[in-house]
């Protein structure tokens, strides 16, 4: 069983459409994230979600919003997507430390988005 | 703000040499929390270690190991005879105290082993 799942694994889209990515976690975390690689392997958190409370919001335009419904599950929308989004998502779990700590991430294996 | 640089962007060696990645970090926190990662050609992202600020033992799993050095604000991986499955990306991140769950990610290290 995937303990982190990620779908679509990859997804090709038009500028301008709005898209979704949903993430489970199976692993009984109460903490998820999600994560942006771009094109140099560069990866930069976007979203902090604990009990499904926002917790971490980095600078990441507001057409990225993410919900979670509950604390298993984490999703990215997109909308208006631009050319730049393109990159590979990744939802993480963890869980939750304390305000002070951070454990260990499982990561899912990433959805690759391509807009053109 | 915190800080992690790896310094090496790739990385060649022939199967069985030993090979050492290099992390270096810079935080104001006195607490924090270092981490590796492995990024295989398959792309997903596996945990290899987390550590503490006040532990600095060196650890050894297997062919693996970590040199953690406070002094040089390093946390160096090391891999003894190397094998192709090896072959990944190298990911070294850096979690703070006041920044807990946010892990900050070096740009990481490509190391190719060549059978």
């Amino acid at each position: 069983d995937t303990a982190v799942s990620q779908t679509p694994k990859y997804l090709v889209t038009q500028m301008g459409n709005d898209k979704s990515i949903k993430c489970e976690q199976n692993l009984g975390h109460d903490t998820m994230y999600w994560y942006k690689q771009d094109s140099k392997k560069f990866l930069k958190i976007m979203f902090s979600y604990n009990n499904k409370e926002l917790i971490i919001n980095e600078t990441v335009p507001n057409r990225f919003s993410p919900k979670s419904p509950d604390k298993a599950h984490l999703n990215l929308h997109i909308n208006s997507l631009e050319l730049g989004d393109s990159a590979v998502y990744f939802c993480a779990s963890s869980q939750f430390q304390g305000a002070t700590d951070t454990g260990e991430l499982f990561f899912g294996e990433g959805s690759r988005l391509t807009v053109l | 703000a915190q800080k992690v640089t790896q310094a090496q962007t790739e990385i060649s060696v022939v199967e069985k040499e030993d090979v050492t990645l290099d992390c270096v970090y810079e935080t104001r926190d006195t607490t924090y929390y270092l981490f590796w990662y492995k990024q295989p050609p398959s792309g997903e992202l596996v945990f290899l270690i987390r550590r503490n600020s006040f532990d600095e033992q060196n650890e050894i799993s297997g062919r693996y190991s970590w040199n953690f050095q406070k002094s040089t604000s390093s946390f160096n991986f090391t891999i003894t005879a190397s094998q192709v499955v090896d072959s990944a990306v190298y990911f070294c991140a850096l979690s703070e105290e006041t920044g807990a769950n946010n892990l900050f990610f070096g740009t990481g290290t490509r190391l190719t082993v060549i059978p």
